[in-house]
């Protein structure tokens, strides 16, 4: 089976500050898909990145980066100088190779202060 | 803006009203997803629809029947809801390439917040 942990529930960080959210996955494929989603408090899922098992390159997109160890199981994502915009809750999903399973983690709900 | 629309975007029924939720996509997808979320979860996958095939349904009661009648539509039809299915449902679409889909990056509309009474 698989499964994704997000253990932060909630993170709350003054605005200009760095904060990283957590993600640990298992999976028995050998060929796997992550992903990160924001959900902003209107509901609407918005994709943030996919990452394929076989790309453990860390990537950057203007304040946002991204961790990919498979060592380690985990794919944690940063936001540098967070800004209030940038409160929402943040899901981290898997997709097994073979089409048959999608799951997202709990959620990190964080709270950037002004 | 969303290419994925829904609607309506608030629904309120009775334990004995048939309604329908709409979904439509507009990027050329051929996989169209039903998402449940209730209020502080993550969403919860309901069906998948691969070149509007049900590929996948996970154990959803039968009060909740899809329909894809082409490939840009969705619909959720309901019908002797229970008050524990208020929630908010969400629809996604996604390329196919290989695996059905579900591995391809799903793009989200802004979801149908339904109470049920």
């Amino acid at each position: 089976a698989q499964k994704v942990t997000q253990a932060q529930t909630e993170i709350s960080v003054v605005e200009k500050e760095d904060v990283t959210l957590d993600c640990v996955y298992e999976t028995r494929d050998t060929t796997y898909y992550l992903f990160w989603y924001k959900q902003p408090p209107s509901g609407e899922l918005v994709f943030l990145i996919r990452r394929n098992s076989f790309d453990e390159q860390n990537e950057i997109s203007g304040r946002y980066s991204w961790n990919f160890q498979k060592s380690t199981s985990s794919f944690n994502f940063t936001i540098t100088a967070s800004q209030v915009v940038d409160s929402a809750v943040y899901f981290c999903a898997l997709s097994g190779g073979y089409g048959q399973n999608f799951v997202f983690g709990p959620g990190t709900r964080l709270s950037v202060l002004p | 803006d969303t290419e994925v629309t829904q609607t309506p975007k608030h629904l309120v029924m009775g334990m004995t009203n048939k309604k329908s939720l709409k979904c439509e996509q507009h990027m050329g997808h051929r996989a169209m997803y039903w998402y449940k979320q209730k209020a502080k979860k993550p969403p919860e996958l309901m069906f998948v629809y691969s070149y509007e095939k049900l590929s996948i349904n996970e154990s959803v009661p039968s009060r909740f029947s899809p329909e894809c009648p082409n490939s840009s539509l969705l619909n959720l039809h309901l019908h002797a809801l229970q008050p524990e299915d208020s929630a908010l449902y969400l629809c996604a679409s996604s390329q196919v390439l290989a695996g059905g889909g579900i591995q391809e990056t799903q793009y989200f509309g802004p979801g149908t917040r339904l109470l049920v009474l």
